[in-house]
């Protein structure tokens, strides 16, 4: 089993629908959660992360972590044409593990105008 | 100019073949990190180094071998390429081990 599992998809939305990612993951160490994002042909840039449990908002973007049920989700608000992506999320143990970050195998959003 | 560019960003090569791919950063970060990214695998860590003396062996480093030749450049090398090193791979810096800039890849094909 992989330590972070998320659904490739593809997903497919309409212009202005609510989006929802998640990755589930088995390593409780795990204390630092992040949100990638890749364009085709370019490499992730870091979109979002958390420390811990909770929510964090950014614009339309909201992450969040439940380390209770090992689970991390990205909402994306009001989604536009310009969101379509793959979305990676990425785990670590923290500086302690030497910055190793899991990735997960991505999933591929597409929001259709 | 990007702050992680990655050469060359596109490159055939035959098996058995002996390969460099390099990476430079301007952002001053001690961390730098090869990835190597292949559909529905996500990305997997194949070397990280902390500091020009320091490297380490990632989740994949099997057939791989890696130079910091300053803080700024790394290089990835495959000794002898065979069609299963097919992937992207990606270059990334850090400077607090948590957030990863990442150049924008190299797509390697063997045949």
């Amino acid at each position: 089993q992989k330590e972070v599992e998320q659904d490739p998809g593809p997903l497919s939305v309409p212009e202005g629908a609510i989006v929802s990612l998640n990755c589930t993951y088995s390593n409780s160490a795990f204390q630092y959660f992040m949100w990638y994002r890749q364009y085709s042909r370019k490499g992730p840039e870091l979109l979002m992360y958390t420390y811990s449990s909770g929510n964090k908002e950014d614009g339309r973007f909201t992450a969040q972590v439940d380390k209770s049920s090992k689970y991390i989700s990205l909402f994306i608000r009001d989604s536009q044409p310009s969101d379509s992506a793959t979305y990676l999320c990425a785990m670590s143990a923290g500086s302690s593990n030497t910055g190793k970050l899991i990735f997960g195998q991505g999933t591929t959003l597409q929001v259709k105008p | 100019d990007a702050d992680v560019t990655q050469t060359p960003r596109n490159r055939i090569t035959k098996t058995g073949k002996r390969i460099m791919l390099e990476c430079s950063q301007t952002k001053g970060h001690d961390r730098m990190y090869w990835y190597r990214q292949d559909p529905g695998l996500g990305l997997r860590l194949i070397y990280y180094s902390f500091d020009v003396k320091d490297i380490n062996k990632g989740e994949i480093s099997d057939g791989y071998s890696v130079s910091r030749q300053a803080q700024a450049k790394f290089s990835l090398s495959l000794e002898s390429a065979i069609p299963n090193q097919t992937a992207l791979y990606f270059c990334a810096t850090s400077g607090d081990s948590i957030k990863q800039y990442f150049g924008p890849g190299t797509r390697l094909t063997v045949t």
